[in-house]
């Protein structure tokens, strides 16, 4: 029984396309995220939500659109992927901010 | 602006060494948490420990055991016995006490041989 489901664990696609990773959490969460995680293994906040408002976007480019439809889930559209986007992306859940996150398996994005 | 640093980029040791993981952080706050994640080859992030900047209690669970010390912001991670198991890349990360993001360090690579 998963806390944090992402689909897919795997996404390839080409230069242009848009494509979307949907997560989902069971815990009972107020508060979701999107970390992205690059080449380097550095994990940075991308957005954070709050009851299905957002509370932060941490300069993101526009191309990237988050929506949370209910308290459980938060997706991630990407418009025009370019090369850089390459790169692991995390959700997570916690019950309110400050407290401890549980992450996703992570979706492993490969633009080519 | 909230910084986490992990001087370490790799460690290397022979199976029951024990072994620190150190973490330093640098934050404006009064009251902040502080988390350890471990992510295995497997690639999840597992959650392993978040203390309040008000404990300064150390903390032991099993083989793995915690030193806060708010004097010189660090908040280190010791391993008593390691195991291949414990191979893994290690995060120290940071948040604010009501915040709606951690800020991770760039993480330790261990390697543990047999």
């Amino acid at each position: 029984d998963t806390a944090v489901s992402q689909t897919p664990k795997y996404l390839v696609t080409q230069m242009g396309n848009d494509k979307s990773i949907k997560c989902e959490q069971n815990l009972g969460h107020d508060t979701m995220y999107w970390y992205k995680q690059d080449s380097k293994k550095f994990l940075k906040i991308m957005f954070s939500y709050n009851n299905k408002e957002l509370i932060i976007n941490e300069t993101v480019p526009n191309r990237f659109s988050p929506k949370s439809p209910d308290k459980a889930h938060l997706n991630l559209h990407i418009n025009s992927l370019e090369l850089g986007d390459s790169a692991v992306y995390f959700c997570a859940s916690s019950r309110t901010g400050g407290t401890e996150a549980f992450f996703g398996q992570g979706t492993r994005l490969t633009v080519v | 602006a909230q910084k986490v640093t992990q001087a370490q980029t790799e460690i290397s040791v022979v199976e029951k060494e024990d072994v620190t993981l150190d973490c330093v952080y640098e934050t404006r706050d009064t009251t902040y948490y502080l988390f350890w994640y471990k992510q295995p080859p497997s690639g999840e992030l597992v959650f392993l420990i978040r203390r309040n900047s008000f404990d300064e209690q150390n903390e032991i669970s099993g083989r793995y055991s915690w030193n806060f010390q708010k004097s010189t912001s660090s908040f280190n991670f010791t391993i008593t016995a390691s195991q291949v198991v414990d191979s893994a890349v290690y995060f120290c990360a940071l948040s604010e006490f009501y915040g709606n993001k951690l800020v991770f360090g760039a993480g330790t690579i261990l390697r543990v041989k047999s």
